[in-house]
């Protein structure tokens, strides 16, 4: 099935600088989403991404949907410490089946004051 | 509020045993799924339902069964069969299945142990 790549695994980084991951693949998608998850909850969407080239906002958040439509990065600018969770991309393949809903292994982020 | 619904929180089992799993959403969602996660991994598909009495398998079926009676409710069981049963347990729904631009909306997961 298709993998994707989804790096970093984890990062430490000061209450105030900017974050990047972002997400990999030897397949095409159609849509990538981005979800967030905190310790004992679900994941919550963030930002969904549907053309590629797409580059969309969600606060601080901003995240663009590869011209390749192959990968997906999600920046976070400003950090905060309720930003401290774990971050997964998703994305959809063209046949558009949730069977084809492939989720990255996640970023696991820390911010230290 | 809508939402989805998942319970127990946490939940034990002994060895031998099946456990049931609850999911309800209120959110007139036509598809549901459930998906397992391992520490360190991400999600893992094991059944999901586009409409009520249908349900297909995910990539991890093996050891797990559900039900889809009601469009409101897929209770997840995990059957005697699934050896490594510790996981923790997400569903999820969406609008309908197969448009690939239907983002699913997560419950809060069950963590299930064995004793």
């Amino acid at each position: 099935g298709q993998q994707l790549n989804q790096s970093p695994q984890s990062m430490f980084i000061q209450e105030g600088e900017d974050v990047s991951m972002n997400c990999t693949s030897s397949s095409i998608f159609n849509t990538w989403l981005w979800y967030k998850q905190d310790p004992g909850e679900g994941p919550v969407l963030l930002i969904a991404l549907y053309k590629a080239g797409e580059l969309t906002s969600n606060g601080r958040l901003t995240a663009q949907f590869g011209i390749t439509r192959k990968d997906s990065f999600l920046n976070i600018s400003a950090s905060i410490p309720s930003d401290v969770g774990i971050y997964f991309c998703a994305g959809v393949i063209p046949s558009g089946s949730a069977r084809q809903l492939t989720f990255g292994s996640g970023t696991q982020l820390t911010v230290l004051p | 509020d809508g939402g989805i619904t998942q319970s127990p929180k946490y939940l034990f089992r002994k060895e031998g045993q099946n456990v049931t799993l609850s999911c309800e959403q209120n959110l007139n969602h036509d598809a549901m799924y459930w998906y397992r996660q391992d520490p360190g991994q991400g999600l893992r598909l094991i059944y999901y339902s586009q409409i009520v009495n249908d349900f297909q398998k995910g990539d991890i079926a093996e050891g797990y069964s559900v039900s889809r009676e009601k469009k409101e409710s897929f209770p997840l069981t995990v059957t005697s069969a699934q050896k490594n049963p510790t996981a923790f347990y997400l569903c999820a729904s969406s609008p309908r299945e197969g448009s690939g631009n239907q983002p699913q909306h997560f419950g809060d997961g069950t963590r299930l142990s064995i004793l």
